[in-house]
């Protein structure tokens, strides 16, 4: 089975600070994304990566970066967190090209920001 | 724009009973329809594919149909039981000639079955 985990479940950070969060998976995948997750509005893309050292904005990317130095960890950073950053932050995997492939998601991150 | 709405946004049935969850979409060039369940504090998981050339493709008592031609899905939990209990997201995917196309994500139908 397919396993994405991501670091932490909880995380309260202050307004400003620098907040990393970590995701991990042990198929081999390309491709690995970020979302957030809001009520009322559905998972929307933050940023994704096809491969090592990789990424591509996705529909959300302002005020995010993201960093992809090992095939099986992508970072997602909140250069300085705000408020309206507080969410339920998801990654998935997925292999490279093939629509058929399900992306196979962590079980989220929910971040608040004080 | 490609678009992905789900109906209704809630739904509560009692243990045993049977339901249907729906989703029209917008999106083209149409690649597939996927629909994933999650559970409360979990990641989605993925339940069924369908592409444009199935119409019916069950998983357990979970049964999806696409209507390709009218652009819609549904979504049929028979003998709902309390572990049923979730959100249902519809995702469609977008052709995209590269990195195995672009999902559109619905904003989820939150199922509630009671005992």
């Amino acid at each position: 089975d397919v396993k994405v985990t991501q670091s932490s479940r909880y995380l309260v950070k202050r307004t400003g600070e620098k907040v990393f969060l970590e995701c991990v998976q042990d198929m081999d995948h390309e491709n690995m994304f970020w979302y957030r997750q809001d009520p009322g509005l559905g998972l929307r893309l933050i940023y994704f990566s096809y491969d090592v050292k990789m990424k591509e904005k996705g529909d959300i990317p302002e005020g995010y970066s993201v960093s992809r130095e090992k095939k099986e960890r992508f970072s997602l950073i909140l250069e300085s967190a705000s408020t309206n950053q507080t969410s339920m932050y998801l990654c998935a995997s997925r292999i490279q090209g093939i629509a058929s492939q399900p992306q196979h998601f962590g079980d989220g991150t929910r971040l608040s920001i004080l | 724009k490609n678009q992905v709405e789900q109906s209704p946004q809630s739904l509560i049935i009692l243990e045993g009973k049977n339901c249907t969850l729906q989703c029209n979409y917008t999106v083209s060039p149409f690649s597939n329809l996927r629909w994933y369940k999650q559970d409360t504090g979990r990641g989605p998981v993925s339940l069924t594919i369908m592409t444009f050339s199935e119409n019916t493709k069950s998983n357990g008592r979970y049964t999806a149909t696409l209507d390709a031609d009218t652009k819609q899905s549904s979504l049929h939990i028979t003998a709902s039981q309390l572990s049923d209990s979730a959100s249902y997201i519809c995702v469609v995917s977008a052709a995209v000639h590269n990195q195995g196309g672009k999902l559109i994500f619905g904003q989820g139908t939150e199922l509630s079955v009671k005992p």
